[in-house]
């Protein structure tokens, strides 16, 4: 079946970074986008950024940019996130997303096969 | 950038009611609007894409509506299984994703 399976929790101290994998199976991964999304603690979602399995090509949220890299092995069709100098409001669980698109008149886009999360806390 | 809201932030409500969700845009985003259903240590699941479109396996009990900046989802009768945070997700600017704040839907 479809799925994502992403790699266990972390935990890290203030400026270290962190790296997270997300490991799809089910479906030709060269074919999709991979979207990031964060959950700080009793929060709502957040958008992180997504990457293109097919060509590489990147786009970050803004108040993300020039820490978080996202990259892909088609090899091991597997997704990573990078999070670099963290803080402690970095703590959150990350989720990764598959981003499927159709064709209804004009091309929509949706995230539609979700991981379980991996959850990294950021403290002293 | 585009930014969304949503009404009620919370609400109680009673199995069998039906329950409407508005979200709004900062913009016209035609109908690219999606719905997800998140529930407590879960992650989010896809509901409605393109602002009416039900994701196969949902129940046809969910609906979405609207166009431009105004989008409803309606349940149309409650179910103990529907006890949920619910967020719209624009994608009019894709590859740029933009999530409204949530609507918390608890047990009256």
């Amino acid at each position: 079946q479809v799925q994502l399976v992403q790699s266990g929790a972390e935990v890290k101290k203030p400026g270290a970074s962190v790296k997270v994998s997300c490991k799809a199976s089910g479906y030709t991964f060269t074919s999709y986008g991979i979207s990031w999304v964060r959950q700080a603690p009793g929060q709502g979602l957040e958008w992180m950024g997504w990457i293109s399995a097919y060509n590489g090509n990147t786009n970050y949220a803004q108040k993300l940019q020039g820490r978080v890299t996202m990259t892909t092995d088609t090899s091991t069709s597997t997704a990573y996130m990078e999070l670099r100098s963290l803080r402690s409001d970095d703590t959150a669980v990350y989720y990764c997303a598959r981003v499927s698109g159709v064709v209804i008149i004009n091309y929509y886009y949706y995230m539609d096969v979700w991981g379980k999360g991996t959850t990294v806390t950021v403290s002293s | 950038d585009i930014q969304m809201t949503q009404s009620p932030s919370s609400l109680s409500a009673s199995v069998g009611d039906r329950v409407t969700i508005t979200c709004r845009a900062s913009q016209s985003i035609s109908s690219y609007l999606n719905w997800y259903q998140q529930k407590p240590g879960k992650a989010p699941k896809l509901l409605i894409y393109a602002a009416s479109s039900l994701q196969s396996g949902v129940p046809s009990r969910f609906s979405g509506s609207g166009s431009g900046t105004d989008f409803t989802l309606t349940i149309s009768s409650l179910q103990p299984e529907d006890f949920a945070t619910y967020y719209c997700q624009q994608s009019y600017s894709t590859p740029i994703f933009t999530f409204g704040p949530g609507t918390k839907v608890d047990i009256k």
